[in-house]
């Protein structure tokens, strides 16, 4: 049963446009989220988290909400360039549990922006 | 130089084989883990390390063994490679044992089993 979902594998927008990505947890134990962007032939790199005492996390261009009593966190990305083109996945994890810890990972969602 | 490199970056072998990833780091994080990467599946975990004496399952580990030689080191073993074992691998590290902050992956490594 996948604990992280993303449910659009892809999405194409404007450049300079809002690139809103979406993701959905079941586990009510998750207290930490966060971002990974990869590039083709490239491992996952850190893109921003959030702490489930938070509603909202910004860095420059990148901003993650968290709504915990929907399960659901979404990652804005303002505006759009055609760097931002890549594979996003929505990470989750647990302090207490069985888990120890580790990230959940989701399917991912293929960014695409055009110039 | 890469903080996590993995080798081979790619490999193709046949039903059958022993294959051995490797993963070392210069990050000096105790964590270490691997990752599987399919198409449509995302990134699901294999093994996970926390130091040398302390090695756990993930999500997905039958099939596959791990060895964490030394802090830096963690290789992953497939002792007879099969055709659903094709996918990319990746090896990540962690400076935190709960996650709040980040991993670093390396570049990967791309198995074939024919």
């Amino acid at each position: 049963d996948q604990q992280v979902k993303q449910n659009s594998p892809s999405l194409s927008v404007q450049e300079g446009r809002i690139s809103i990505l979406n993701c959905d947890y079941t586990n009510s134990m998750f207290d930490y989220f966060l971002w990974y962007k990869k590039y083709p032939a490239e491992g996952p790199t850190f893109l921003i988290s959030i702490s489930s005492i938070k509603d909202k996390n910004e860095d420059g261009r990148f901003t993650v909400f968290l709504n915990k009593s929907a399960k659901h966190l979404s990652l804005h990305i303002v505006p759009s360039q055609p760097g931002d083109s890549a594979v996003y996945f929505c990470a989750a994890s647990a302090r207490y549990g069985g888990s120890q810890g580790n990230l959940i990972f989701g399917k991912g969602t293929k960014l695409s922006v055009k110039p | 130089d890469a903080d996590v490199t993995q080798t081979p970056r790619n490999r193709i072998t046949k039903t059958g084989k022993r294959i051995m990833l490797e993963c070392s780091q210069t990050k000096g994080h105790d964590r270490m883990y691997w990752y599987r990467q399919d198409p449509g599946l995302g990134l699901r975990l294999i093994y996970y390390s926390f130091d040398v004496k302390d090695i756990n399952k993930g999500e997905i580990s039958d099939g596959y063994s791990v060895s964490r030689q030394a802090q830096a080191k963690f290789s992953l073993s497939l002792e007879s490679a099969i055709p659903n074992q094709t996918a990319l691998y990746f090896c990540a590290t962690s400076r935190t044992r709960f996650n709040t902050g980040e991993l670093f992956f390396g570049e990967g490594s791309r198995l074939t089993v024919l």
